[in-house]
Formats: C-alpha cells, structure tokens, sequence
C-alpha cells in the first residue's frame, strides 16, 4: 500500500488561511468517506483533529480546522492561522480489508 | 481521561526480538479496536497492525510473519512482539486507540526501537 501523498510543507503568516492536501487512489481516499487527520508536534503524542473527512476531533479541538474531500484528494484548512498550529500534519485513509495508510506529513510553519 | 503510554523500546541487533507494551487507562481495551502505528526517523507515520475487540488481528504487509499484536484485558495492555528485527524497522512506535469512523482518537507518546549493530 503506498503513502497517500502531501505536500512536505505549507506555510501562512498569523491570521491567514491555509490548506493542506491528501490524495490517494480509488482503493483508499476516493473508495471510503474515512478520512482522518491528525496534528502532531514531534515528542508529543499525536492528535486527531477530523475525522470522517470532515467531522471534528474530540471536544477541544478548535472550529478554525476544518476538512473536506473531492475524489481522491481530502483537504485540511486551517483559517486565522495562529503560532500553536505550527506542527505535523497527517492525513490518514481507511483502505479496506482491516488496513490503513498514512500520508507522508505536512511541516505547517508559521511565518 | 484515557491515557495510553508506551514502554519497551531500545536498542536491539538485527535479527533479535522485542516486545512493546502500551498500558492503558480511562477506559477498556477490550471494548474498541487498538493500533500500532509507527514512525521512522524523519518519515511519516506508518501504520502497522490492529486488534480487534473480538480479538482479530491484521499486519501491514512490512511486518507479516514477524510482528504480531495482542493484549491482556485484565492487565489493560496492549502488546506488540516483534520478531526478526530489521535496521528498516528503526522507528517511534506508538499505540493508538480505534475511535469512531476508523480513525484513532487517542495516542502515546511512543517509545523508539532503534535496530543496529
């Protein structure tokens, strides 16, 4: 199974919106609505942040994130954009037969 | 609160085994599906095998035949016992929680496993 593809980095200044985008193939993104995303800062645990392309994380998870998806490619957008946000972020597909697959990670930086 | 945390990682020669424990609390282990997801060194996240409550278990084709995942209910763990280690196995490894929509909602730190001679 091969990594759903990302951009290795984005980058906003404070305030501004950004978006980071996942594509797969036909067997994952574009075969399940089961899309998840997560937020990682390296030595920390990661975080779902959305889940079911669009639908967001446990409570505390800011309405600033938000996802979506069209065929093969999902989204995160990150609106008003502020210094916390700066980490990893990976998206992460259903790919059937009890399987998952990852991206290869988003470094989102802060300008 | 749940809280998963992660133990066992080291420094280990190719070939030799290993076993991962994560220990977790704030809820049962036996109630949902548990992952091992995992991490090389300034790579992506990979995910690597998961339990099911009924006790399924399924491996990412990298680690068939080596790897394999269980758990004790009444110790609240969960457990990955790693065969035959690679270098290519050198990674953080972390035990993540099935949520809703096959998404995980709750993770570990990790503990890293570094495979050299």
């Amino acid at each position: 199974q091969s990594a759903l593809t990302q951009p290795a980095s984005v980058s906003g200044s404070p305030g501004q919106s950004i978006s980071v985008s996942c594509t797969g193939i036909g067997s994952d993104v574009g075969s399940y609505n089961l899309v998840s995303w997560y937020q990682h800062h390296p030595g920390k645990a990661p975080k779902l942040i959305i889940y079911d392309e669009y639908s967001k994380g446990p409570s505390g998870v800011s309405d600033r994130f938000s996802g979506s998806k069209s065929g093969n490619t999902a989204s995160l957008t990150i609106s008003g954009l502020q210094a916390e946000d700066e980490a990893d972020y990976y998206c992460c597909s259903y790919a059937g037969s009890s399987t998952w697959v990852f991206g290869g990670g988003t470094k989102v930086t802060v300008l | 609160e749940v809280q998963l945390v992660e133990s066992g990682g080291g420094l280990i020669q190719p070939g030799e085994s290993l076993r991962l424990s994560c220990a977790a609390s704030g809820f049962t282990v036996s109630g949902t599906y548990m992952t091992w997801i995992r991490q090389a060194p300034g790579k992506g996240l990979e995910w690597v095998s998961v339990i099911y409550s009924g006790g399924s278990t399924y491996l990412a084709d990298s680690v068939k035949g080596r790897f394999a995942i269980s758990r004790d209910n009444s110790k609240s763990t969960l457990y990955l016992q790693m065969n035959s280690l690679r270098a290519e196995d050198t990674a953080v490894y972390f035990c993540a929680k099935g949520g809703r929509s096959n998404a995980f909602d709750a993770w570990g730190q990790g503990t890293m496993v570094i495979v050299s001679s």
